[in-house]
């Protein structure tokens, strides 16, 4: 098993640029979640998938940020355009079943460290 | 809404020392309590959990345990390794919140020398 992988592990962009930042979550996981961390807020959750469909995005900062699940393996986090204050580690993590509890398994990626400068 | 406390680091200890990192939370119902681990470059990793009131979580020497009472979850080891430097997170679901988000603490650094 692969785990959780991210990619890239590291971004550096020009601010007003677009970031794209991908996730392949474990396979046979249905439930799929973006996380933010940062030194001021912490770990924040963005969005969360289940079955490919977006459940809970309040975590979303701004209509800069989106996020897809074109299908069970494959999901992005996209920013357009960029700021210095997107910096952070983004972590994707995906677990099993529908409605499921982190009790059950909660696997994180590796994580995208963003620079915008 | 639901909210974790834990103790500000960084934490520096020797090896062999006993550890204790202090948490608490706050959520109405009953949350399920973990501690992840995060090591240097790499994502977070459940370390241990409980579900319910007076559970033990166990794992690679660390324990915690579920204080409904105190709204605790603290987390010890009797004896830390350097290999146990890494940041350390307290972490609930299910409380008030939705069942499937994990709502994180700020993170304790700790540091074990030689």
């Amino acid at each position: 098993d692969a785990g959780v992988i991210q990619s890239p592990r590291h971004e550096v962009t020009e601010m007003g640029q677009e970031v794209t930042l991908r996730c392949k979550p474990i396979s046979g996981h249905n439930s799929l979640f973006w996380y933010r961390q940062t030194m001021m807020r912490g770990l924040e959750l963005l969005i969360y998938f289940n079955n490919n469909v977006p459940i809970d995005d309040s975590g979303m900062p701004e209509d800069r940020f989106s996020a897809k699940m074109p299908n069970a393996s494959f999901s992005t986090l996209k920013i357009q355009p960029s700021e210095p204050r997107d910096s952070a580690v983004y972590f994707c993590a995906s677990s099993p079943g529908q409605g499921t509890t982190p009790s059950y398994g909660y696997t994180f990626g590796s994580g995208t460290r963003l620079t915008v400068v | 809404g639901d909210s974790v406390t834990q103790m500000e680091g960084p934490v520096t200890l020797s090896e062999e020392a006993f550890l204790t990192i202090n948490c608490t939370y706050t959520a109405t119902g009953y949350p399920s309590l973990f501690w992840y681990v995060q090591y240097p470059g790499e994502g977070l990793q459940l370390l241990l959990k409980a579900t319910k009131a007076d559970d033990k979580g166990s794992n690679k020497g660390f324990e915690a345990t579920y204080r409904k009472e105190t709204t605790s979850f603290h987390l010890e080891k009797g004896s830390v390794q350097v290999s146990d430097s890494a940041v350390y997170f307290c972490a609930l679901s299910g409380g008030g919140g939705s069942n499937y988000k994990l709502t994180f603490g700020k993170g304790t650094l700790l540091t074990v020398n030689p």
